[in-house]
């Protein structure tokens, strides 16, 4: 009830290519799935969120798609570029209490 | 990080020792996480606070024990480290229920030979 399904488990994405990371919940009652964005030595950063009543949240290259009723959310990284490698978490909380983290998906963006 | 520190950044040590990991907060907020990461695990919860002297567990508590006596100081103990507690631990904040943003410290990598 609490999982959050992550993958791929890792991603290799030419650059300029689009990188997709798709995610599935179990518990409807989840009310803000965040994407974490971890590069090696750091602690996980937020990178961008979405609440269920929104099919679609865009900032710059990064673009979340929500399907409530499939119960999936998915990240697509646009313009993939070298910096973006980097390891990213999908999460999902209710109440920003406690936070379920997805397994984690590894990306590669080749130069 | 967010004003987020963490103490040691790595350690080493032999099973059946205590250990103690600090996490330091300049921003004081309510909420403060302490997650532990492994590969194909993503970040696992192991125990929260949501407030002075107010704690609760997570999903992966056992042989884990915290304490917040201050707003600014989350420290989370191993009683008696085995090898399975070898991790990368983080440190994490938020400002409150209902706040839905969490940000994370650098990390603790815990060797347990």
């Amino acid at each position: 009830q609490q999982q959050v399904k992550q993958s791929p488990q890792s991603l290799i994405v030419q650059k300029g290519g689009i990188s997709i990371i798709n995610c599935a919940y179990e518990n409807t009652a989840f009310d803000y799935f965040p994407w974490y964005q971890q590069f090696p030595g750091k602690g996980p950063a937020l990178l961008i969120a979405i609440r269920p009543d929104v099919s679609e949240k865009k900032e710059g290259r990064f673009t979340i798609s929500f399907n409530k009723s499939a119960k999936q959310f998915s990240l697509h990284i646009m313009d993939s570029q070298p910096g973006d490698s980097a390891t990213y978490f999908c999460a999902a909380t209710l109440y920003g209490q406690n936070f379920v983290f997805g397994p984690g998906t590894r990306l590669s963006v080749l130069p | 990080d967010a004003g987020i520190t963490q103490s040691p950044r790595h350690k080493v040590t032999e099973t059946g020792t205590p250990v103690t990991l600090r996490c330091h907060q300049t921003e004081n907020h309510r909420y403060m996480y302490w997650y532990r990461q492994d590969p194909g695990h993503g970040l696992r919860l192991i125990h929260y606070s949501y407030g002075v002297k107010d704690t609760d567990k997570g999903e992966v508590s056992d042989g884990y024990s915290v304490s917040r006596s201050k707003t600014e100081d989350f420290l989370l103990t191993l009683e008696s480290a085995t090898s399975s507690q070898t991790s990368v631990y983080f440190c994490a904040l938020s400002e409150g229920q209902g706040a839905r943003e969490q940000y994370f410290g650098p990390g603790t990598r815990l060797t347990v030979t």
